[in-house]
C-alpha cells in the first residue's frame, strides 16, 4: 500500500540556519504531496502542497518540489525562526481522498 | 468564520465503556473525515464521509469502531467497549469535496483509556 516515510527528528538548529527535512513515498500511481504543520497547542494545518511532478510548493518561506523520478517531497527554508519550531508531517492523497502521513519530524529552533 | 470544532476536547474513561466523539465540520463543507493520532502509530485515517455516499470505512482498525454522519453536517464516532489501545488524539478533518482539496483539521478529542 501507499506510504511515507521522513527523516526522524527531532531536528535541532540555530535561528536563521537552513532547514531540510527529507520525505519519500511509495504510492501505485500519481498522488498529491503535502507538508502539514502543528505548532504546539494548535491542531493540524497545511503548509503547502503539489499535485503534480516538477511542481513546487511554497508558503512562509517553506518550499518542496515533487520529484517523481527520485519520488521525493522534501522540505526546505533557507533561513529558520524560532517560531517555526513544530511538528511536521509529509503526507500523500491518491485514492478517495484519504491522507497517508508520515510520522512526524520534530522541529526545535533555539535562539 | 468557523473551523472544525470537536468535543470534548479530552475524555478519560474505563476500560469496557462506551465513548461517544463528536465533529462539527465547517459549514458547507461535503467531506468529512476521522484519523487517528497515537504514538506507536502515527496519524491514521479512520473513515471518510462524502456527500450522500456510502462512507470508505477501510481505516476503521475494528468493529468496535463506528461512525455516522447525520444530515450531511454533524458527525460522530463511536467506540464500543473501550480498550487500552484506543487511547489516542481523534481528529476530524473536512474539505470542500473536490479531490485533491485541503482538509482543515479539528483539535482533536484526547481520548484516555485506563
Amino acid at each position: 500500500g501507499d506510504s511515507v516515510t521522513q527523516m526522524e527528528g527531532p531536528v535541532t538548529l540555530s535561528e536563521e540556519a537552513f532547514l531540510t527535512i527529507n520525505c519519500t513515498y511509495t504510492a501505485t500511481g500519481y498522488p498529491s504531496l503535502f507538508w502539514y504543520v502543528q505548532y504546539p497547542g494548535e491542531g493540524l494545518q497545511l503548509l503547502l502542497k503539489a499535485t503534480k511532478a516538477d511542481d513546487k510548493g511554497s508558503n512562509k518561506g517553506f518550499e518542496a518540489t515533487y520529484r517523481k523520478e527520485t519520488t521525493s517531497f522534501h522540505l526546505e527554508k533557507g533561513s529558520v525562526q524560532v517560531s517555526d519550531s513544530a511538528v511536521y508531517f509529509c503526507a500523500l492523497m491518491e485514492y478517495g481522498n484519504k491522507l497517508v502521513f508520515g510520522a512526524g519530524t520534530i522541529l526545535r529552533v533555539k535562539s | 468564520g468557523a473551523g472544525v470544532s470537536q468535543s470534548p476536547s479530552n475524555k478519560v474513561t474505563e476500560k469496557g465503556k462506551d465513548v461517544e466523539l463528536r465533529c462539527d465540520p465547517i459549514s458547507g463543507h461535503t467531506a468529512l473525515y476521522w484519523y487517528r493520532q497515537s504514538l506507536g502509530q502515527g496519524l491514521e485515517f479512520l473513515i471518510y464521509f462524502q456527500g450522500n455516499s456510502a462512507p470508505d470505512k477501510s481505516g476503521l482498525p475494528s468493529d468496535r469502531f463506528s461512525a455516522e454522519r447525520t444530515g450531511g453536517s454533524v458527525s460522530t464516532l463511536t467506540i464500543q467497549r473501550t480498550q487500552q489501545e484506543d487511547s489516542a488524539v481523534y481528529l476530524c478533518a473536512s474539505s470542500p469535496g473536490t479531490s485533491n482539496d485541503e482538509q482543515y483539521f479539528g483539535p482533536g478529542t484526547r481520548l484516555t483509556v485506563t
